[in-house]
């Protein structure tokens, strides 16, 4: 069936360092995607989407970019903060409820 | 943004009993919500779609005699965990599309359900 999943279960970087993290989808029909950060015991927290007419789009310290011709979606965040460290989800929009991918957690190290 | 809040944020339950869970949106309606499920290092998979005035519907494979959902309101969804065993013991989320800037869903915070 219809898809939307990471590449990297777990992503360790260096506080400062810039962190990047993938999903891939394989509905080629979504128009719609967001990335979200969950802390534990805690529900997803919207960060940033984008639609498919874009390929780029930027927030505060955060950068999400949108290949169709691969079907590919990443989330970059800039100078990462311990704060960052949570659980990262990409989501397709669907029938106004959303498709999670499995998630990557993401590690600052001090 | 908006907010959505979720209630209680923990219950523990003995087997075979009731638990209700709320889901609110404080400063806007939302004619539909939706309730996902997450097993400890998973991700979130869509329970139900709850609908008010309507009937909610149900993804395949989640009992709707076990799982019921009343939208009674614009503002209020409650999800009824019924005959609770320590299967059930997940951590359910609830959301609302908030469309003013798209269609981004805003979540509750979540309620850890134990069932011992």
């Amino acid at each position: 069936g219809e898809s939307v999943g990471l590449h990297l279960p777990t992503l360790s970087v260096q506080e400062g360092d810039n962190s990047i993290i993938n999903c891939a989808y394989s509905n080629s029909a979504s128009d719609y995607f967001i990335w979200y950060k969950q802390e534990s015991g805690k529900g997803p927290q919207f960060i940033i989407d984008i639609r498919s007419n874009m390929d780029k789009r930027q927030g505060q310290r955060v950068t999400v970019l949108l290949n169709k011709t691969v079907k590919h979606l990443s989330l970059q965040i800039a100078a990462t903060q311990p704060g960052d460290s949570a659980v990262y989800f990409c989501a397709e929009n669907h029938r106004r409820a959303l498709t999670f991918g499995s998630g990557t957690r993401l590690q600052v190290q001090p | 943004g908006a907010v959505v809040s979720q209630h209680p944020s923990w219950v523990i339950c003995k087997s075979g009993t009731s638990v209700k869970i709320e889901c609110r949106s404080l400063d806007f309606q939302a004619t539909t919500m939706f309730w996902y499920r997450q097993f400890p290092k998973q991700s979130l998979m869509l329970m139900a779609t709850s609908n008010e005035g309507s009937k909610a519907t149900y993804e395949q494979g989640v009992e709707k005699d076990k799982f019921l959902i009343n939208h009674a309101s614009l503002t209020l969804s409650t999800l009824t965990v019924t005959s609770a065993h320590p299967e059930d013991s997940s951590f359910y989320i609830c959301s609302a599309p908030e469309f003013r800037e798209g269609t981004e869903a805003f979540f509750g915070q979540g309620t850890r359900l134990t069932v011992v």
